[in-house]
Formats: structure tokens, C-alpha cells, sequence
């Protein structure tokens, strides 16, 4: 049974662009959640996901982000107009449904020049 | 919201000693308490949890006690390695929902 997948590991992107980053729960695990986390801090929570909703998205910047979990295909955290202060960690967690334990992805670390 | 502190943000110890890392939260309606650790640039992993109808969990060398009255918890770690240096992280969640973090604790094992 594979664990949380995300990719890609590392991301680089310069002012301006787009990054995209991807979550894949674990077998059976409906529920996602992302989080932030930047150097030498905790982990600080952005957003709640189940299949086709958003259920929290109160840790969420209101502008450049957004995030998703379509019915079919990974979860995907989208980030526009990137700045340096996005250069961080995102990791992503999943549960299954019914349960409160969330087991953690590798995560993506983003690098913004 | 919910709200995690966390308590020491360093701590070093003696191989073999023992570690205590103590956090409060303010949301009498949370009743899960999950505890993670996590390596210099790897995911947090679980090492321990712990629910409100519970006062104490143990597991092998790491224990975890819940005084909901005073709403703090606290992870034990006896016997400490050098393989336990990490950053250790608490939580509290209500359930089904988020999961608030408290800031992490750096737990340094000293051989």
C-alpha cells in the first residue's frame, strides 16, 4: 500500500510564474489536507479537502492560491504569480473517511528566485 | 480557532535520559491529540496519539498523558538515543477536521 505521494519533490519557478503541486492519498483515503511549512517553523494548516470539496480552506491565502481534489486524479494545490515569500515546504496529508489520523506526504519543496 | 503552545522549543539531554515535551490548547471541544516527529527534510510521522477518554497511552519508550481539565498534554520519551534527535511535533484536532500544530520542539540527544 503506498504511502502519501507528492510531487514533485522540488520545485523551482521565478517571480510571476505558476507551480503546481500534487497529492495523491493513500489507497482508500478521501480526505486531503495541505500544509505550509518554512524554515525552522511548524506546520501551519491551509486547506481541507474531500472529493469534488473544499471543506476548510481557512489557512488559504484569499489570493494566487487555490486548491482541488477532483473526482478522479490527484489533489493539486495551485499557486499563481509565485514570490519569494512562497518558497517554503508544502506537505500534504491524507485520512480515510470516518477517521482523524492523518499520514503525511514527502512533500514539495518550493524554491522561488 | 484552536490554539497549540508548546514547550521547550530546544531541549538537549544525555543519551538515556529522559525527555519531556509539554503543550496546552484552548478548545475544550478537541479529542485528539496526535504527536509527530519529524527529521531534518523528511515528512512528520506519527509516533503517537492520544484521545480525550484516555489519560495516559504508553508505547515502548514513549508515553503520552492528557489532563483535559487543565487542557495539556505531554509526550515522555525514557531512555532517549541518538537516533530520537528530531523535531518533535503536538497536536490537537476535534476531529474529522484540521489538525492544529503546535510550533515544535528540537530535541537534541546527546551521546
Amino acid at each position: 500500500n503506498a504511502g502519501v505521494m507528492q510531487n514533485p519533490r522540488h520545485l523551482v519557478r521565478r517571480r510571476g510564474q505558476e507551480a503546481r503541486l500534487r497529492c495523491s492519498p493513500m489507497k482508500g483515503h478521501s480526505h486531503v489536507y495541505w500544509y505550509r511549512q518554512l524554515p525552522e517553523e511548524g506546520l501551519k494548516f491551509m486547506v481541507y479537502l474531500q472529493k469534488e470539496n473544499i471543506i476548510d480552506e481557512s489557512g488559504m491565502p484569499k489570493e494566487r492560491f487555490s486548491a482541488e481534489f477532483p473526482k478522479e486524479g490527484p489533489s493539486i494545490l495551485r499557486i499563481q504569480q509565485v514570490v519569494r515569500g512562497d518558497s517554503a515546504a508544502y506537505f500534504c496529508a491524507s485520512s480515510p473517511a470516518g477517521m482523524d489520523i492523518q499520514y503525511f506526504g514527502a512533500g514539495t519543496r518550493l524554491s522561488v528566485l | 480557532g484552536e490554539n497549540v503552545e508548546q514547550h521547550p522549543s530546544t531541549l538537549s539531554v544525555q543519551e538515556g535520559d529522559s525527555a519531556v515535551i509539554k503543550c496546552t490548547y484552548s478548545d475544550s471541544a478537541s479529542n485528539y491529540f496526535p504527536w509527530y516527529k519529524q527529521e531534518l527534510g523528511k515528512r512528520p510521522q506519527l509516533i503517537i496519539d492520544i484521545r480525550s477518554n484516555v489519560g495516559e497511552k504508553k508505547d515502548q519508550r514513549i508515553a503520552v498523558t492528557l489532563n483535559k481539565t487543565a487542557k495539556h498534554f505531554s509526550l515522555h520519551i525514557t531512555e532517549t538515543q541518538p537516533e530520537d534527535s528530531a523535531v518533535y511535533f503536538c497536536a490537537a484536532s476535534t476531529g474529522y477536521q484540521k489538525v492544529t500544530f503546535g510550533t515544535g520542539t528540537k530535541l537534541q540527544v546527546i551521546p
